[in-house]
């Protein structure tokens, strides 16, 4: 089965650019999305069709996919933005979510 | 504004069949001009998401082929709701149910609108 690979976790200091990396095969091939998950909410799509910016959501948020790996930068990160960050993709008719990274801004 | 409510018990007995419906307010579960999947996604305590499948209007499903064996989803158009079954249920199955609306336009397959999730717990 399709896999998804996230770093579990990445740390970030407030002003600075968080990446957060989703790694599967022939990833390029394929759009990712990411959804963005604060403690005790549902998630939030914040990057969609690997680079797109959903109405509301900050510019500071961005995406690119390259090869196997799908990046989500978030530029002058702010403290608002810790939460857990997911990337998911379509293999074929189904869906995968990658196990998710935890951005901690300190 | 279209929102999500997902319902249903909150605790299941192991071996039996959790049942959960989400209610759709603010607009149609569909039509034949539709671009809205209707899907459930659980998430297990401090674990991430994990999808379990989605409904079409027209009742055409997809299931998680990881679920398949147990997942059984209904859809209602005339109460504007979905239903999710999933039978046989273990501890495993402890978590957060979500349903959540998947626009699906060309290649723009996005998950736009989720439901505030319920949490069902299996114990005996």
């Amino acid at each position: 089965s399709y896999e998804l690979t996230q770093p579990p976790s990445v740390s970030v200091s407030p002003g600075q650019t968080a990446s957060i990396t989703c790694s599967g095969d022939k990833l390029e091939d394929k759009y990712a999305c990411w959804y963005q998950q604060k403690a005790g909410q549902s998630p939030t799509m914040v990057i969609y069709q690997d680079t797109k910016r959903p109405s509301g959501i900050p510019e500071r948020f961005s995406g690119s996919t390259s090869g196997n790996t799908a990046t989500l930068t978030i530029s002058g990160t702010q403290a608002m933005d810790e939460a857990d960050y997911y990337c998911q993709a379509w293999d074929s008719s189904t869906v995968v979510f990658g196990g998710g990274t935890k951005l901690t801004v300190l | 504004q279209v929102q999500l409510q997902e319902s249903g018990p909150g605790l299941v007995k192991p071996s039996e069949t959790l049942s959960l419906t989400c209610n759709v307010s603010g607009g149609s579960i569909g039509g034949s001009n539709s671009y809205y999947y209707w899907n459930w996604i659980r998430q297990p305590p401090g674990r991430g998401l994990e999808w379990i499948g989605y409904i079409y209007y027209n009742g055409i499903t997809e299931y998680n082929p990881s679920l398949k064996s147990r997942v059984t989803m209904s859809v209602d158009t005339s109460k504007n709701q979905f239903s999710l079954k999933l039978s046989s249920v273990t501890a495993a199955d402890t978590a957060v149910y979500y349903c959540a609306r998947l626009l699906a336009d060309g290649t723009k397959r996005t998950f736009d609108i989720w439901g505030q999730g319920t949490i069902v717990t299996v114990s005996s």
